[in-house]
Protein backbone atom coordinates (compact mmCIF):
# COMPACT_ATOMS: atom_id res chain seq x y z
CA UNK A 1 0.00 0.00 0.00
CA UNK A 2 1.50 3.47 -1.46
CA UNK A 3 -0.81 5.63 0.72
CA UNK A 4 -0.81 7.81 3.71
CA UNK A 5 -0.29 5.51 7.00
CA UNK A 6 -1.16 6.23 10.52
CA UNK A 7 -1.04 4.48 13.63
CA UNK A 8 -2.42 3.44 16.17
CA UNK A 9 -5.89 3.35 13.90
CA UNK A 10 -7.71 3.68 17.68
CA UNK A 11 -6.27 4.75 20.92
CA UNK A 12 -7.80 5.46 24.37
CA UNK A 13 -6.44 6.85 27.12
CA UNK A 14 -6.81 8.43 30.81
CA UNK A 15 -6.93 12.27 31.09
CA UNK A 16 -4.03 13.44 31.77
CA UNK A 17 -1.60 10.75 30.43
CA UNK A 18 0.47 11.89 26.93
CA UNK A 19 -0.17 10.18 23.77
CA UNK A 20 1.75 10.26 20.67
CA UNK A 21 0.27 9.48 16.75
CA UNK A 22 2.80 8.33 13.58
CA UNK A 23 1.81 9.32 10.30
CA UNK A 24 4.09 7.69 7.13
CA UNK A 25 3.64 10.00 4.24
CA UNK A 26 3.56 8.59 0.65
CA UNK A 27 7.01 8.42 0.15
CA UNK A 28 7.76 11.15 -2.19
CA UNK A 29 5.98 13.51 -0.79
CA UNK A 30 7.60 16.47 1.32
CA UNK A 31 4.55 18.25 2.28
CA UNK A 32 2.92 16.73 5.24
CA UNK A 33 0.21 18.25 7.44
CA UNK A 34 -1.32 16.99 10.56
CA UNK A 35 -5.58 17.91 10.71
CA UNK A 36 -8.15 17.16 13.54
CA UNK A 37 -11.69 16.35 13.08
CA UNK A 38 -14.17 16.37 15.43
CA UNK A 39 -17.98 14.86 14.46
CA UNK A 40 -19.76 17.13 12.57
CA UNK A 41 -17.21 19.63 11.58
CA UNK A 42 -14.73 19.52 8.34
CA UNK A 43 -10.75 19.19 9.56
CA UNK A 44 -8.91 21.63 10.85
CA UNK A 45 -5.57 22.06 10.24
CA UNK A 46 -3.23 21.97 12.52
CA UNK A 47 0.12 22.04 11.29
CA UNK A 48 2.18 21.33 8.43
CA UNK A 49 5.93 20.64 7.33
CA UNK A 50 7.34 20.94 4.24
CA UNK A 51 10.62 18.67 4.36
CA UNK A 52 12.02 18.38 8.60
CA UNK A 53 11.10 21.90 8.90
CA UNK A 54 7.28 22.93 10.90
CA UNK A 55 6.99 26.08 8.42
CA UNK A 56 2.97 26.53 9.85
CA UNK A 57 1.35 25.80 13.23
CA UNK A 58 -2.46 26.91 14.10
CA UNK A 59 -3.60 28.78 17.15
CA UNK A 60 -5.04 25.45 17.43
CA UNK A 61 -2.62 23.71 18.50
CA UNK A 62 -1.45 24.58 22.02
CA UNK A 63 1.85 24.32 24.17
CA UNK A 64 0.46 20.75 25.14
CA UNK A 65 0.87 19.53 21.39
CA UNK A 66 4.40 18.90 19.41
CA UNK A 67 4.87 17.75 16.04
CA UNK A 68 8.29 16.43 14.95
CA UNK A 69 9.52 15.38 11.05
CA UNK A 70 12.70 14.94 12.18
CA UNK A 71 13.91 13.22 8.92
CA UNK A 72 11.94 14.47 6.07
CA UNK A 73 10.05 11.11 6.62
CA UNK A 74 7.90 10.25 9.02
CA UNK A 75 5.82 12.32 11.42
CA UNK A 76 4.82 12.26 15.03
CA UNK A 77 2.60 14.00 16.57
CA UNK A 78 2.22 14.70 21.13
CA UNK A 79 -0.22 15.39 22.77
CA UNK A 80 1.01 16.02 26.67
CA UNK A 81 -1.43 15.99 29.34
CA UNK A 82 -4.38 14.89 27.57
CA UNK A 83 -8.08 16.69 28.16
CA UNK A 84 -11.39 15.01 27.23
CA UNK A 85 -11.89 17.93 24.69
CA UNK A 86 -8.52 16.37 22.97
CA UNK A 87 -11.09 13.26 21.89
CA UNK A 88 -10.84 14.02 17.77
CA UNK A 89 -10.16 12.27 14.51
CA UNK A 90 -6.48 13.39 14.10
CA UNK A 91 -5.61 12.84 10.53
CA UNK A 92 -2.26 13.26 8.23
CA UNK A 93 -1.94 14.10 4.79
CA UNK A 94 0.62 14.48 2.50
CA UNK A 95 1.33 16.40 -0.60
CA UNK A 96 4.06 17.03 -3.33
CA UNK A 97 3.53 20.25 -5.54
CA UNK A 98 4.85 20.25 -8.61
CA UNK A 99 4.60 23.81 -9.71
CA UNK A 100 0.77 24.34 -9.00
CA UNK A 101 -0.47 23.62 -5.85
CA UNK A 102 -1.67 19.77 -5.74
CA UNK A 103 -4.34 17.72 -3.56
CA UNK A 104 -3.44 16.41 -0.11
CA UNK A 105 -3.56 12.64 0.54
CA UNK A 106 -5.27 11.81 3.72
CA UNK A 107 -4.65 8.74 5.95
CA UNK A 108 -7.75 6.78 7.60
CA UNK A 109 -6.67 8.78 11.01
CA UNK A 110 -6.40 8.28 14.23
CA UNK A 111 -9.27 8.26 16.58
CA UNK A 112 -8.32 9.25 19.98
CA UNK A 113 -10.84 8.85 22.91
CA UNK A 114 -9.71 10.52 26.21
CA UNK A 115 -11.70 9.39 29.01
CA UNK B 1 -7.77 33.57 7.38
CA UNK B 2 -9.63 31.20 4.66
CA UNK B 3 -13.13 30.34 5.59
CA UNK B 4 -15.17 27.56 3.71
CA UNK B 5 -18.69 27.58 3.91
CA UNK B 6 -21.28 23.97 3.40
CA UNK B 7 -24.75 25.45 3.51
CA UNK B 8 -26.36 21.97 2.89
CA UNK B 9 -25.52 19.77 6.27
CA UNK B 10 -27.60 16.72 5.61
CA UNK B 11 -29.06 15.93 2.54
CA UNK B 12 -31.39 13.24 1.79
CA UNK B 13 -32.44 12.17 -1.92
CA UNK B 14 -33.71 8.63 -3.82
CA UNK B 15 -32.11 7.45 -6.45
CA UNK B 16 -31.93 8.82 -9.71
CA UNK B 17 -32.35 12.34 -8.49
CA UNK B 18 -30.18 15.28 -9.05
CA UNK B 19 -27.42 16.79 -6.80
CA UNK B 20 -26.25 20.31 -6.05
CA UNK B 21 -24.05 20.86 -2.80
CA UNK B 22 -23.31 24.19 -1.95
CA UNK B 23 -19.71 25.56 -1.45
CA UNK B 24 -18.65 29.25 -0.86
CA UNK B 25 -15.45 30.81 0.19
CA UNK B 26 -14.03 34.32 1.30
CA UNK B 27 -10.53 34.67 -0.12
CA UNK B 28 -10.78 37.30 -3.11
CA UNK B 29 -6.83 36.09 -4.26
CA UNK B 30 -6.30 32.96 -6.56
CA UNK B 31 -7.76 29.85 -4.83
CA UNK B 32 -7.17 25.87 -5.63
CA UNK B 33 -10.47 24.45 -5.29
CA UNK B 34 -11.45 21.26 -3.64
CA UNK B 35 -14.24 18.74 -3.33
CA UNK B 36 -13.60 15.11 -0.82
CA UNK B 37 -16.03 12.62 0.16
CA UNK B 38 -15.86 9.73 2.55
CA UNK B 39 -17.37 6.89 2.58
CA UNK B 40 -18.12 5.64 5.43
CA UNK B 41 -15.45 3.76 7.78
CA UNK B 42 -12.82 5.27 4.96
CA UNK B 43 -10.44 8.18 4.50
CA UNK B 44 -11.22 11.14 2.86
CA UNK B 45 -10.43 11.20 -0.97
CA UNK B 46 -10.72 13.60 -3.71
CA UNK B 47 -13.20 13.86 -5.91
CA UNK B 48 -12.15 16.92 -7.84
CA UNK B 49 -10.32 20.04 -8.55
CA UNK B 50 -9.76 23.58 -10.42
CA UNK B 51 -6.54 25.24 -10.91
CA UNK B 52 -7.02 27.57 -13.48
CA UNK B 53 -8.66 26.91 -17.10
CA UNK B 54 -11.97 25.98 -17.60
CA UNK B 55 -14.06 26.38 -15.02
CA UNK B 56 -15.88 23.00 -15.30
CA UNK B 57 -14.92 20.65 -13.60
CA UNK B 58 -15.35 16.61 -14.04
CA UNK B 59 -14.20 14.44 -11.16
CA UNK B 60 -14.56 10.89 -10.59
CA UNK B 61 -17.82 8.71 -10.40
CA UNK B 62 -19.95 11.33 -12.76
CA UNK B 63 -19.15 14.56 -10.51
CA UNK B 64 -19.14 17.99 -11.62
CA UNK B 65 -18.03 21.18 -10.10
CA UNK B 66 -18.59 24.78 -11.37
CA UNK B 67 -15.92 27.51 -10.52
CA UNK B 68 -17.79 30.76 -10.26
CA UNK B 69 -15.24 33.41 -9.42
CA UNK B 70 -17.63 36.31 -9.33
CA UNK B 71 -19.67 34.23 -6.32
CA UNK B 72 -17.06 32.50 -4.31
CA UNK B 73 -18.77 29.59 -4.98
CA UNK B 74 -17.42 26.16 -6.03
CA UNK B 75 -20.79 24.02 -6.19
CA UNK B 76 -20.67 20.53 -6.49
CA UNK B 77 -23.31 18.39 -8.93
CA UNK B 78 -24.22 14.98 -9.77
CA UNK B 79 -27.26 14.82 -12.08
CA UNK B 80 -28.14 10.67 -11.35
CA UNK B 81 -26.89 9.73 -7.22
CA UNK B 82 -26.74 6.18 -6.19
CA UNK B 83 -27.32 4.69 -3.59
CA UNK B 84 -23.37 3.99 -3.36
CA UNK B 85 -22.85 7.82 -3.24
CA UNK B 86 -24.00 8.06 0.53
CA UNK B 87 -21.35 9.22 2.10
CA UNK B 88 -20.03 12.93 3.48
CA UNK B 89 -18.58 15.51 1.12
CA UNK B 90 -16.35 18.26 2.52
CA UNK B 91 -15.42 21.37 0.10
CA UNK B 92 -11.86 22.39 0.56
CA UNK B 93 -9.59 25.19 -0.32
CA UNK B 94 -6.35 26.05 -0.93
CA UNK B 95 -4.98 29.27 -1.63
CA UNK B 96 -2.33 29.51 -4.58
CA UNK B 97 0.25 31.23 -2.56
CA UNK B 98 -0.91 29.83 1.29
CA UNK B 99 0.37 25.91 2.30
CA UNK B 100 -3.14 24.69 4.34
CA UNK B 101 -6.16 23.09 2.73
CA UNK B 102 -9.42 25.04 4.79
CA UNK B 103 -11.85 22.98 4.93
CA UNK B 104 -16.02 23.34 4.71
CA UNK B 105 -17.58 21.50 7.67
CA UNK B 106 -19.51 18.73 5.43
CA UNK B 107 -22.61 17.37 4.01
CA UNK B 108 -23.81 14.33 4.56
CA UNK B 109 -25.34 13.09 1.73
CA UNK B 110 -27.65 9.81 2.31
CA UNK B 111 -29.14 7.96 -0.73
CA UNK B 112 -32.60 6.18 -0.59
CA UNK B 113 -33.02 3.15 -2.73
Amino acid sequence: DTGVSQNPRHKITKRGQNVTFRCDPISEHNRLYWYRQTLGQGPEFLTYFQNEAQLEKSRLLSDRFSAERPKGSFSTLEIQRTEQGDSAMYLCASSSPTGQATEAFFGQGTRLTVV
Amino acid sequence: AQSVSQHNHHVILSEAASLELGCNYSYGGTVNLFWYVQYPGQHLQLLLKYFSGDPLVKGIKGFEAEFIKSKFSFNLRKPSVQWSDTAEYFCAVNQNTGNQFYFGTGTSLTVIP
